[in-house]
């Protein structure tokens, strides 16, 4: 049972062009929602995050959008460099029985931004 | 500060062996995370303390696992007779309560043969 889905394993742009990565996900108790981006043999560094009572947060050329009702958000890059490349990750945060404030992170998405 | 460190970055041992990795997190943080993550999957939450308490296990963490951090600052994660199963990369992460997002560390690799 994935509570974090993103669908899109990967994704090809162009730099300088827009880059849209999308995440939905199940549960409507996740009160945070959390970007990772991750270089091979790295662990996850934190981009942007969006509470649930938000909309949008905008952080430079990162923006996340939060569509409650659809139970969707997505991450905007604008404009695109190489250096973005990596696989970024979905996470949600929620409070589990044990009272931890855990992330359950999607299966991720790979761009790749062609010069 | 660095930022949260583990140790080692790599690890290969035999089935059957133990093994025990190290994580130091950011020194303010007190809460500390585990995570592990395979090939194509995301990051899936093993363990949680809060300062030394462990408060809670997920489900994937079997008896053969047992994670500890007794003075509320640096964690260890030990693995008792490893099977090929766990091979994974093994995740550390800290957070401040009250803070929304996580730090993680480079991770430990380990490779079970």
């Amino acid at each position: 049972d994935q509570q974090v889905k993103q669908n899109s394993p990967s994704l090809s742009v162009q730099e300088g062009r827009i880059s849209i990565l999308n995440c939905d996900y199940t549960n409507s108790m996740f009160d945070y929602f959390l970007w990772y981006k991750k270089y091979p043999a790295e662990g996850p560094t934190f981009l942007i995050s969006i509470s649930s009572i938000k909309d949008k947060n905008e952080d430079g050329r990162f923006t996340v959008f939060l569509n409650k009702s659809a139970k969707h958000l997505s991450l905007h890059i604008v404009p695109s460099q190489p250096g973005d490349s990596a696989v970024y990750f979905c996470a949600a945060r929620g409070l589990t029985q044990g009272g931890s404030e855990k992330l359950v992170f999607g299966k991720g998405t790979k761009l790749t931004v062609n010069p | 500060d660095t930022g949260v460190s583990q140790d080692p970055r790599h690890k290969i041992t035999k089935r059957g062996q133990n093994v025990t990795f190290r994580c130091d997190p950011i020194s303010e943080h007190n809460r500390l995370y585990w995570y592990r993550q395979t090939l194509g999957q995301g990051p899936e939450f093993l363990t949680y303390f809060q300062n030394e308490a462990q408060l809670e296990k997920s489900r994937l963490l079997s008896d053969r696992f047992s994670a500890e951090r007794p003075k509320g600052s640096f964690s260890t994660l030990e693995i008792q007779r490893t099977e090929q199963g766990d091979s994974a990369m093994y995740l550390c992460a800290s957070s401040w309560a009250g803070n929304t997002e996580a730090f993680f560390g480079q991770g430990t690799r380990l490779t079970v043969v």
